[in-house]
Parts: C-alpha cells; structure tokens; sequence
C-alpha cells in the first residue's frame, strides 16, 4: 500500500491564481480530511468527507473547495489564491476503526 | 468548543532520560479520543499513541506512555530512555467520537541533548 499520497510537494503561486492539490489513499478508507499547518500553529482543519459524495466544514474553509466523487481521490481547490493562504497542507485518511488519521506527506504552497 | 493545550513550546531532555510531555483539553463529552502525533523536520505527521476516553487504563507503546486523568482532562505523554531520533515537534490531539473533527494542540519542540 502508498497510504495517503499527495501532490504536488511543492508550488508556487500568484495571488489570484486558482489551483488543485491531489490526495489519494488506497486503503479503502471512508473518512478523509484536509488540514493546514501554519507557523507556531498545530493543524486546522479545512474540510472533510466522510463518504463518498459527502463533505462538510471544517474550522477554516473560506477560500477552498472540495468533492469526494470517489473512495480513494479528494483534492483541494485554491478558487483564487491569496497571501494568508501560504502553508503546508496535509490530506489524512481513516477507517471506522482504529479512530487514528494517516497522514500523507504534505504540499507547501505559497502564493505571491 | 473542545480546545487543546499545549503549556511548553519547547523541552529538552538528555539522552537516555525520561521526559514528560503535557496536554490538557477541553470538552464536555464523554465519548472521544486521544492522540499524540510526532513531526520530525520531514514533516511527516506520525502517530505515536492513542487512547479511548472510555478506557481507565493508560496506554503504552514501546518506550511511549501517557498519564491520561480524564476528571482532570489531562493527557500527558512520558517518553523513556530518549533517543535522538526522538527528536521533533510533539502534537497532542483531540477528536470526538461523534465527527471527524481533530482538535489540535499548538506543539512541542522536543530537543535530545547527547
């Protein structure tokens, strides 16, 4: 198994300009989220799913999409990228049980 | 709102010794989870431990313990014979049994001193 992979690593953007972060997991996982990580900050989250066609809030979501068309994808789109959305972004999966997140390795962005 | 707090930004601990890591939380639910999760400079996030909040007993894993008093809502990790690759960012967590929602603390710096 990969686990939770998620690309790119890294990129750069212009304010304004709009983009996608993938994260896949193949460990037929039903609950999937995505979180930020900012400086002196531990992690916030953006969105979640916890099906299949199914997504909620989470404590930062303004400035960010979601859909969850399958079990395995659920990418993050940037509408129009802004400064304070400079970060690094990890997408996490879990089953119904153990209750513990998997954790892919992280995308840092930052916008310019 | 549950709340996570992490009192100490920073530690070290020479190597071979024990140190304590402490978390304390806020809820007013019954039914939920713990968790500490280790950062090395990778980023990687890595779990290290978990507890149900309907389990008395502690949980232990390996060198990996924690205090957890739920009257208190304290969860505290003790991290024995320290090892340098030890070292790392330390976060402690909170989700409830009801959602997805984790809760995270703001993180400990733990530094291995050889």
């Amino acid at each position: 198994n990969a686990g939770v992979t998620q690309t790119p690593k890294f990129q750069v953007l212009k304010t304004g300009q709009s983009m996608t972060l993938q994260c896949a997991q193949d460990m037929n996982h039903e609950y999937m989220s995505w979180y930020r990580q900012d400086p002196g900050m531990g992690l916030r989250l953006i969105h979640y799913s916890v099906g299949a066609g199914i997504t909620d809030q989470g404590e930062v979501p303004n400035g960010y999409n979601v859909s969850r068309s399958t079990t395995e994808d659920f990418p993050l789109r940037l509408l129009s990228a802004a400064p304070s959305q400079t970060s690094v972004y990890f997408c996490a999966s879990r089953s119904g049980h153990p209750p513990e997140q998997y954790f892919g390795p992280g995308t840092r962005l930052t916008v310019t | 709102a549950q709340t996570v707090t992490q009192s100490q930004p920073e530690m070290s601990v020479q190597e071979a010794e024990t140190v304590t890591l402490s978390c304390t939380y806020d809820t007013s639910e019954s039914d939920y989870y713990l968790f500490w999760y280790k950062q090395p400079p990778s980023r990687q996030m890595i779990l290290v431990i978990r507890q149900e909040a309907y389990k008395q007993q502690n949980a232990t894993e390996n060198r990996f313990s924690v205090n957890f008093q739920k009257a208190a809502k304290s969860f505290s990790l003790k991290i024995s014979d320290s090892q340098l690759g030890d070292a790392a960012m330390y976060f402690c967590a909170y989700r409830s049994a009801r959602d997805d929602k984790i809760i995270f603390g703001k993180g400990t710096r733990l530094h291995i001193l050889p």
